[in-house]
């Protein structure tokens, strides 16, 4: 069965912490994907990546980093984490020839205090 | 600007009956069309999709339909079940984008 893994499910970090949240799929996807969701707000785009070492701001890219080193790993940096980036994080996949379907990882429920 | 939308951000339904949930969306491109189901602390499922060049898609209990001229897709669920108490998400894309465009969620409680 595919897979998209996420190292943590919840994480509890210090406001001005580098935060560290790590993806890693078993499927050889070309394409990663980062998305939060909030309340009322759905699953907005933060990064994605379409190749290694590749990477596109998503729609609420600020405050956040990614890196691509493998094909198989996708991470998402806080560099200075902020109690507005209290969330639950999703990681996503997808093949580069499939328009249309992700797989997610369980998600990463991150609080900021 | 959001391009899927989902008004109803709860919806509440017995056991046994049908469960409607509504997503409209804005981009004529969109040629794809899917709903996702989220459990609590869990990502989200795929459920079921539906090209545009359908109006109509059944999986066992779960329905989606399209109507292209007024940019509106509805998933309907029957009979209804307590298990499928949960928010669903609907998503749209079309050839060439490079990611799902969501709406905001619709939390549905199916009361036993």
């Amino acid at each position: 069965d595919v897979k998209v893994t996420q190292s943590s499910r919840y994480l509890v970090k210090r406001t001005g912490e580098k935060v560290f949240l790590e993806c890693v799929q078993d499927m050889d996807h070309e394409n990663m994907f980062w998305y939060r969701q909030d309340p009322g707000l759905g699953l907005r785009l933060i990064y994605f990546s379409y190749d290694v070492k590749m990477k596109e701001k998503g729609d609420i890219p600020e405050g956040y980093s990614v890196s691509r080193e493998k094909k198989e790993r996708f991470s998402l940096i806080l560099e200075s984490a902020s109690t507005n980036q209290t969330s639950m994080y999703l990681c996503a996949s997808r093949q580069q020839s499939n328009n249309y379907g992700y797989t997610f990882g369980s998600g990463t429920r991150l609080t900021v205090v | 600007d959001q391009q899927v939308k989902q008004n109803s951000p709860s919806l509440s339904v017995q056991e046994g009956r049908i469960s409607i949930l509504n997503c409209d969306y804005t981009n004529s491109m969109f040629d794809y069309f899917l709903w996702y189901k989220k459990y609590p602390a869990e990502g989200p499922t795929f459920l079921i999709s539906i090209s545009s060049i359908k109006d109509k898609n059944e999986d066992g209990r779960f329905t989606v339909f399209l109507n292209k001229s007024a940019k509106h897709l509805s998933l309907h669920i029957v009979p209804s079940q307590p298990g499928d108490s949960a928010v669903y998400f609907c998503a749209a894309s079309f050839s060439g984008a490079n990611n799902l465009f969501f709406g905001t969620g619709t939390r549905l409680t199916v009361i036993p």
